[in-house]
């Protein structure tokens, strides 16, 4: 079946530089993409999410980009903390039954 | 808003025995809620989609004798684990729906499940 998945699985970065989280998305009739921050131990909370008819979409120090022409998308991080350490994962959405299909996950680890 | 809760929060048994988690939308009412389970260092896969009100739909290998699913207001779901094995020892994590024609997905906090 389709997925989506990440181009890198780790990230170091360090603290107050900004981070840029990738994901490719193979579906083409996906119109709807979600980034969730996962702590160890914890379940996913959502971050930002973006539909199809936008290719940007900013949050509060998160921005997402979406490049529908190359089924790409990216999570923007500015002036990264140590509280920003988590595996964060892409997930889209191409149809009526309200599923999301995850990405592998990006750890993020940010060094003081 | 949009806060899900599961309970337990983590629930050691032993071979054999059935196990009941709980998910809970406090602050909404939820007529989907999904169920997942994650291994270590793993992304999410989707076990079923649980319909208020309707039967449960599973996801292609996720045994529904084994993993009952039952959605029995707009505000819980719960996932039995019968006769659990070592194997099923996992993390699983619920979700939400918050509103009926709402995507974005709110999730709980997870339950750890270790059987012995």
């Amino acid at each position: 079946g389709e997925s989506v998945g990440l181009h890198l699985p780790t990230l170091s970065v360090q603290e107050g530089d900004n981070s840029i989280i990738n994901c490719a998305y193979s579906n083409s009739a996906s119109d709807y993409f979600i980034w969730y921050k996962q702590e160890s131990g914890k379940g996913p909370q959502f971050i930002i999410d973006i539909r199809s008819n936008m290719d940007k979409r900013q949050g509060q120090r998160v921005t997402v980009l979406l490049n529908k022409t190359v089924k790409h998308l990216s999570l923007q991080i500015a002036a990264t903390q140590p509280g920003d350490s988590a595996v964060y994962f892409c997930a889209e959405n191409g149809g009526s039954n309200y599923k999301l299909t995850f990405g592998k996950g990006t750890l993020l680890t940010v060094n003081p | 808003g949009a806060v899900v809760s599961q309970h337990p929060s983590w629930v050691i048994c032993k071979s054999g025995t059935s196990v009941k988690i709980e998910c809970r939308s406090l602050d909404f009412q939820a007529t989907t809620m999904f169920w997942y389970r994650q291994f270590p260092k793993q992304s999410l896969m989707l076990m079923a989609t649980s319909n208020e009100g309707s039967k449960a739909t599973y996801e292609q290998g996720v045994e529904k004798d084994k993993f009952l699913i039952n959605h029995a207001s707009l505000t819980l779901s719960t996932l039995t684990v019968t006769s659990a094995h070592p194997e099923d020892s996992s993390f699983y994590i619920c979700s939400a729906r918050d509103l009926p024609s709402g995507r974005t997905q709110y999730f709980g906090p997870g339950t750890r499940l270790l059987v012995l």
